[in-house]
């Protein structure tokens, strides 16, 4: 039960915003950020665990709504080093803790 | 702070060979995790390791093993090589915690042939 990430691809000018959606169809713990550029390793970006705080630094910040099983990651006045392919990895409420489960990605494209 | 090492960067194999993977991690981390990262599947959970022992495994055959030593270097495992185990295999490691950031390394890619 892979997380479904939207959208799965966005093209921004420098200076715009974005909105990236986790969602889950089982109950969650926590939810990972993670953006990859082309032929690097992940980097990891924030972790929003059950009943904790939205999370931000710099100009990226995201949410996790219980209710809805769903995340959301918001990238504010983009910037070409923004581009690269973001994932959100899970981790369900009952059981795998620390066993990471990926959505496929969202491709982000920063242009100037 | 030295980063997470993989060894082999790149390695070519024949269909029913084995292959060893090495993973260093970061200085002062315990826990180890390996990834499978295809195009058509995207990036997949294989194990995590913490103090020697598995504690966490995902869907992958039995021809998918690991081990992790006392220093917490971590090795996978992969027997009788098929075509689809062509991929980049990641490994990241951690602290302990509830709260943890995985730090990446590079990856080795692995092509079956």
């Amino acid at each position: 039960q892979q997380p479904v990430q939207s959208p799965q691809a966005v093209i921004l000018r420098e200076g715009e915003d974005a909105v990236i959606n986790c969602s889950s169809s089982k109950a969650l713990y926590s939810v990972h950020w993670y953006r990859q550029k082309h032929g690097e390793a992940p980097v990891f970006l924030m972790i929003l665990l059950k009943g904790g705080e939205q999370k931000g630094h710099d100009k990226i910040s995201a949410s996790f709504n219980e209710k809805k099983q769903q995340s959301s990651l918001y990238l504010t006045a983009s910037q070409l080093s923004y581009s690269g392919t973001y994932f959100c990895g899970t981790e369900w409420a009952d059981t795998g803790r620390r066993a990471l489960t990926f959505g496929s990605g969202t491709r982000l494209q920063v242009q100037p | 702070k030295a980063g997470v090492t993989q060894t082999p960067r790149y390695l070519i194999k024949t269909r029913g060979q084995q292959v060893t993977l090495s993973c260093s991690p970061i200085s002062g981390h315990r826990s180890v995790s390996w990834y499978q990262q295809t195009p058509g599947q995207g990036l997949q959970f294989l194990f995590e390791y913490f103090s020697e022992t598995q504690r966490n495994k995902g869907n992958f055959p039995g021809r998918f093993s690991g081990r992790q030593f006392s220093n917490s270097r971590s090795e996978m495992n992969v027997s009788t090589l098929e075509l689809g185990d062509s991929a980049l295999y990641l490994c990241a490691s951690s602290l302990p915690g509830t709260a943890y950031e995985q730090y990446f390394g590079p990856g080795t890619r692995l092509t079956v042939t």
